[in-house]
């Protein structure tokens, strides 16, 4: 778990400020996730980056933005927060080839 | 397009009975299927994958997994459940002939195992 390291783990911000959620890994994976997670939906992909170059919208991408400034980190920015982005977000690493994804240890996000 | 879907919201077993966890699948080609695990306040863990074949895959834990084409099915299972099995459950799919695709989650089955 140690490999994926997401900042901050818990964060309350209001309706309308900016936020940023950092991820970094020492896995040297190319590809690297995005994910909120809510109870009873499960895990929904917000972004996904295949490498530097490569960023791609998940499923539920609207009210997000990423940014990968290295391989190594991936951040995600939410631009406007609204209170139905309160949620767990996850980030997560694969290597190219095998689909198995490590996962960081979560931030809590809360939009008042 | 691909999905998945885990029909129970709860599975409640016994310590030292057998359990199943249901996961069943749609894609257009062939799946690279998987699953996970969370514990909590934690991340997901990888448990097991079936990319190709022995229809039985074993994991971590003990755990197992049976994939079954014509039933469009991977359900997770394991001889004797013990207490600290319980946690929450992902399963998990992604087309197999483009690497392109993300994985796309099912909604997760909490299993409880009582002493």
């Amino acid at each position: 778990d140690a490999d994926v390291t997401q900042t901050p783990r818990n964060r309350i911000t209001k309706t309308g400020k900016r936020i940023m959620l950092e991820c970094s890994q020492t896995k040297g994976h190319d590809r690297m996730y995005w994910y909120r997670q809510d109870p009873g939906l499960g895990l929904q992909l917000i972004y996904y980056s295949f490498d530097v170059k490569d960023i791609n919208k998940g499923e539920i991408s609207d009210g997000y933005s990423v940014s990968r400034q290295a391989q190594a980190k991936f951040s995600l920015s939410l631009e406007s927060a609204i209170p139905n982005q309160t949620a767990l977000y996850f980030c997560a690493t694969s290597e190219t080839g095998t689909d198995t994804q490590y996962f960081g240890p979560g931030t809590r996000l809360t939009v008042l | 397009a691909q999905s998945v879907a885990q029909p129970e919201d709860q599975v409640n077993v016994a310590e030292g009975n057998p359990l199943t966890v249901k996961c069943t699948y749609s894609v257009s080609g062939n799946p690279y299927l998987f699953w996970y695990v969370q514990y909590p306040n934690r991340g997901l863990q990888f448990l097991l994958k079936y990319i190709t074949g022995d229809n039985l895959v074993k994991g971590s834990y003990g755990f197992e997994a049976e994939f079954n084409k014509s039933q469009t099915s991977f359900h997770l299972k394991k001889p004797s459940a013990l207490v600290s099995d319980s946690a929450l459950y992902f399963c998990a799919v992604r087309e197999g002939d483009t690497g392109r695709r993300a994985l796309t989650f099912g909604s997760g089955t909490r299993l409880q195992v009582q002493p």
